[in-house]
């Protein structure tokens, strides 16, 4: 099946530095890309997302961006506090017209104070 | 309160018995999702549900099935659990704007399962 690639799976950062995180997605027909932030315990919630009319997105703090001949996106946390640590996930649509997603495995970030 | 409800949270049990978690959501979406979270953290859809139209992932177990009475409700069967079953199960809705496009997925607080 498809399959979205995301590294690094941990990443270590100072506080106040910031962290990217990368993905790559197989089909050319996604157009949707969200990135889904989990602190432990907790359910994932949609922190930002990007479809494929765009390549730059910023809000807060995050930016994410998209290479569509590259297929690839990537997430930017700039200014990272201790509040940032938590496994992020990065999804791609299944394909045009699809309401599935599918999510890569995950990078585990921890911002060190 | 709108979101997406799982009940129960844990649910501890031996192999080979049938389990079952419900999930309803009230945001008024039109299309709802089981995933598994393993021990890894990874995410993996099961079942998407919309429109009484089932997609299922062909790497589920037959002893999975969901359960829908309406478009608010889809509830998780395992008919004889497993202990590869053991794993934390999300449910998620989002608005599928009739298939045209991916929408954000909202997730319930997941039914953590063990087997033993």
């Amino acid at each position: 099946g498809e399959q979205v690639e995301q590294l690094p799976s941990i990443l270590r950062v100072q506080e106040g530095s910031s962290a990217s995180i990368n993905c790559t997605y197989e089909n050319s027909a996604s157009n949707y890309f969200p990135w889904y932030k989990q602190e432990p315990g907790e359910n994932p919630k949609l922190i930002i997302d990007i479809r494929s009319n765009m390549e730059r997105k910023q809000t807060q703090g995050l930016i994410v961006l998209l290479d569509k001949k590259a297929k690839r996106f990537s997430l930017h946390i700039t200014d990272t506090q201790p509040g940032d640590s938590a496994m992020y996930f990065c999804a791609a649509s299944a394909s045009s017209g699809s309401w599935q997603l599918i999510f890569g495995s995950g990078t585990q970030l921890t911002v060190m104070p | 309160e709108t979101a997406v409800f799982q009940t129960p949270n844990y649910h501890v049990t031996q192999v080979g018995n049938e389990v079952s978690f419900n999930c309803k959501q009230t945001l008024g979406h039109d299309t709802m999702y089981w995933y598994k979270q393993d021990s890894k953290k990874l995410l993996k859809i099961m079942f998407s549900y919309n429109n009484k139209q089932l997609i299922v992932n062909e790497t589920v177990p037959r002893r999975f099935s969901p359960q829908s009475s309406d478009k608010a409700h889809l509830n998780l069967r395992i008919k004889s659990v497993e202990p590869e079953d053991s794993a934390v199960y999300l449910c998620a809705s989002s608005s599928s704007l009739g298939g045209r496009s991916a929408e954000t997925l909202y997730f319930g607080s997941g039914t953590r399962l063990t087997v033993l």
